[in-house]
């Protein structure tokens, strides 16, 4: 069975400190992996994808990693701000015919100033 | 704007109450796909359409749930006799079948809360 799993479930960190959150997933045949953001009662935004070739993709003060074979991604967010604060979501789609996203539950993050 | 949109945004309904959601993907985008995430979940594939045609549904959506995308445009998810359980964030979000990366974009999502 396909399955997404994601650890912590909540973390809370002083303002400026690094911080990974980890993602796992069954099965290493996957298309692509993406992680969100979502705000309390909000939609969700798209902060990095990573295609199943790529090991790793940037965007600012955020580094996502890929492991296929040991089926990890881990989301890197440099010198937190109190505005990252949020819950971050990790979502695969597997290769096939299966168009559809698993998601995790998603880590709540609280970076205090 | 030319990004994912849902109307409404938030809907309050009585329990048994019908309601209709609409999304609009991104216009050139030929994949649409309906989400539903309840409080403290992550969210859960409900249907996915590429154009007109519904490909896949999900074990959640049940018979009181209906999707269309009559044109391949825009897309309707109804719920009849609503019951409480169906309170969740309702999320659309669009593909383009050509594209390298198969990256979706989400709309805004549109709250139900049935009391």
């Amino acid at each position: 069975k396909q399955e997404v799993t994601q650890i912590p479930a909540a973390l809370s960190v002083p303002e400026g400190e690094n911080l990974v959150l980890n993602c796992s997933f069954t099965d290493s045949a996957i298309y692509n992996l993406q992680w969100f953001r979502q705000d309390p009662g909000k939609g969700l935004t798209s902060l990095l994808l990573i295609q199943s070739s790529q090991r790793e993709q940037t965007s600012g003060r955020l580094n996502a990693s890929l492991d296929k074979s040991s089926g990890r991604s881990t989301l890197y967010i440099a010198a937190s701000q109190p505005g990252d604060s949020a819950t971050y979501l990790c979502a695969v789609r597997w290769a096939g015919n299966n168009r559809k996203l698993i998601w995790g539950l998603g880590t709540s993050l609280a970076v205090n100033p | 704007d030319t990004g994912v949109s849902q109307d409404p945004r938030h809907k309050i309904t009585k329990r048994g109450q019908n309601v209709t959601f609409r999304c609009d993907p991104i216009s050139e985008h030929n994949r649409l796909y309906w989400y539903r995430q309840t409080l403290g979940q992550g969210p859960e594939f409900l249907t996915y359409f590429q154009n007109e045609a519904q490909l896949e549904k999900s074990r959640l959506l049940s018979d009181r749930f209906s999707a269309e995308r009559p044109k391949g445009s825009f897309s309707t998810l109804e719920i009849q006799r609503t019951e409480q359980g169906d309170s969740a964030m309702y999320l659309c979000a669009s593909s383009l079948r050509t594209s390298q990366t198969g990256e979706q974009y989400f709309g805004p999502g549109t709250r139900l809360t049935v009391t």
